[in-house]
């Protein structure tokens, strides 16, 4: 499974666009990209996934250079409530059968006023 | 889109005792359910991969007679801790992935267990 590396954390102030960055080198072909959301005490959120270009949902944008050997997670005008733990994570199947989960550390973005 | 169910919430027991913590899926079916531990301030760590029908896969320094999962049907998963000490407190979460769906994995809401 591909090693995901992101910063461990990351400050904000409300309104302002945050954009994280995953490195994973060793993505395989058949990788997707996968970013999940956790609050405190609570289960991992799905955000959004992609292979590769950008992806665009409607709480976030997902961009993947053509190598495919980081990603970024765009966050559009963040709010308190955005405050909470990301995970990029990589090796999911798509299709077929499922196939395991590895986080890594996650980036904590903090959201002030 | 996919929902994961996890019950209970939250456990308080006493060290020596077991606890089961429920995992499923209400609007789709699930072959394969897995397992996670999250200690405070840390990532997910995956304990095992429940798999219906069969036996479930420990991974790497989980011991698989403490952890019990079985996984009878497409729907539930279970995990009991056996024989908890104060060492096992933790936030269990579940997840699973609807095949039919574009949301890639679903979590359960994650069950702190408390051993006194």
């Amino acid at each position: 499974l591909a090693k995901t590396t992101q910063p461990i954390s990351m400050d904000s102030y409300e309104g302002q666009e945050v954009n994280i960055t995953c490195s994973h080198n060793n993505i395989a072909t058949n990788d997707y990209i996968t970013w999940y959301q956790q609050f405190p005490s609570q289960g991992p959120r799905f955000i959004i996934q992609g292979y590769k270009t950008k992806v665009t949902n409607e709480v976030a944008s997902l961009f993947i250079p053509a190598d495919r050997k980081s990603s970024t997670l765009s966050l559009p005008r963040v709010s308190l409530s955005d405050t909470a733990v990301y995970y990029c994570l990589v090796g999911t199947s798509y299709t077929g059968t499922a196939s395991k989960l590895t986080f890594g550390t996650g980036t904590r973005l903090q959201v002030t006023l | 889109g996919a929902v994961v169910s996890q019950h209970p919430s939250r456990v308080i027991c006493k060290s020596g005792t077991s606890v089961k913590i429920e995992c499923r899926s209400l609007d789709f079916q699930a072959t394969t359910m897995f397992w996670y531990r999250q200690f405070p301030k840390q990532s997910l760590m995956l304990m095992a991969t429940s798999n219906e029908g069969s036996k479930a896969t420990y991974e790497q320094g989980v011991e698989k007679d403490k952890f019990l999962i079985n996984h009878a049907s497409l729907t539930l998963s279970t995990l009991t801790v056996t024989s908890a000490h104060p060492e096992d407190s933790s936030f269990y979460i579940c997840s699973a992935r609807d095949s039919q769906g574009d949301y890639g994995y679903t979590f359960g809401s994650g069950t702190r267990l408390t051993v006194v």
